[in-house]
C-alpha cells in the first residue's frame, strides 16, 4: 500500500512569491492535514481538510490556505512568502470524520526555502 | 491550552542499553496520545496510539505506558540498536483533527 506522498521534495522561492505544495493521501483516506516545522520549533498544526471541506485551521495568517480535491489530494498555498515561512511542511492523512479515527499517517515533507 | 513537554531533549546511549523517554502534559483533556518515530529525511512513523489511563502498548523491543491521572507517558526501548537512532515524538490528539506535538527526544545509539 502506497503511503502519503508529497511534492516537490524541495522548493526554493523568493520573498513575496507564492508557493504551492501538494499531497496525495493513502488510498481510502478522506482527511488530509498540514503541519509546519520551522527551524528550532516543533510540528505546528496548519490545516485540516475532510471530504473537500476545511474543518479546522491553526494559528496561521490567511496567507496560508489550501484546498482538497475530489480525489482527496490536497494543495497548500502560501502567498506573499516571508523569510520565516522557510520550514518543512508535512502532510498527513487519516480515515477521516466518518471513521472517528485518531491515527494520522505522515508523508516525507516538502522543504520550503524562502530567500 | 494543551502543552506537551518531552524529556530529555537528546539522549546518547550505547548499543544494548535500555532507555526511556518521558512525555508530560498538564491536562488529560485529549482523546489520544501518539508516539511517532522520525528518522531524518523520512516520514514520521506511527508507533503507538494510546487512549486509556493505564494503557500499555508493545511492539517488539519498544513499549509505552500512559498515566492520564498524573499526566505522563513513557516510551521504553529495550536493548537499543543503532537503527533505533531517530527523533521520538509525542503528540496529543485534541479536537478539530489537531495533533499537538512535543519538541521530541533525539536518540543516538552508538555501536
Amino acid at each position: 500500500e502506497a503511503g502519503v506522498t508529497q511534492s516537490p521534495t524541495h522548493l526554493i522561492k523568493t520573498r513575496g512569491q507564492q508557493a504551492t505544495l501538494r499531497c496525495s493521501p493513502i488510498s481510502g483516506h478522506t482527511s488530509v492535514y498540514w503541519y509546519q516545522q520551522a527551524l528550532g520549533l516543533g510540528l505546528q498544526f496548519l490545516l485540516w481538510y475532510d471530504e473537500g471541506e476545511e474543518r479546522n485551521r491553526g494559528n496561521f495568517p490567511p496567507r496560508f490556505s489550501g484546498r482538497q480535491f475530489p480525489n482527496y489530494s490536497s494543495e497548500l498555498n502560501v502567498n506573499a512568502l516571508e523569510l520565516e515561512d522557510s520550514a518543512l511542511y508535512l502532510c498527513a492523512s487519516s480515515l477521516g470524520l466518518a471513521a472517528s479515527s485518531y491515527e494520522q499517517y505522515f508523508g516525507p515533507g516538502t522543504r520550503l526555502t524562502v530567500t | 491550552i494543551l502543552n506537551v513537554e518531552q524529556s530529555p531533549q537528546s539522549l546518547h546511549v550505547q548499543e544494548g542499553d535500555s532507555t526511556n523517554f518521558t512525555c508530560s502534559f498538564p491536562s488529560s483533556n485529549f482523546y489520544a496520545l501518539h508516539w511517532y518515530r522520525w528518522e531524518t529525511a523520512k516520514s514520521p512513523e506511527a508507533l503507538f496510539v494510546m487512549t486509556l489511563n493505564g494503557d500499555e502498548k508493545k511492539k517488539g523491543r519498544i513499549s509505552a505506558t500512559l498515566n492520564t491521572k498524573e499526566g505522563y507517558s513513557y516510551l521504553y526501548i529495550k536493548g537499543s540498536q543503532p537503527e533505533d537512532s531517530a527523533t521520538y515524538l509525542c503528540a496529543l490528539y485534541n479536537q478539530g483533527g489537531k495533533l499537538i506535538f512535543g519538541q521530541g527526544t533525539e536518540l543516538s545509539v552508538k555501536p
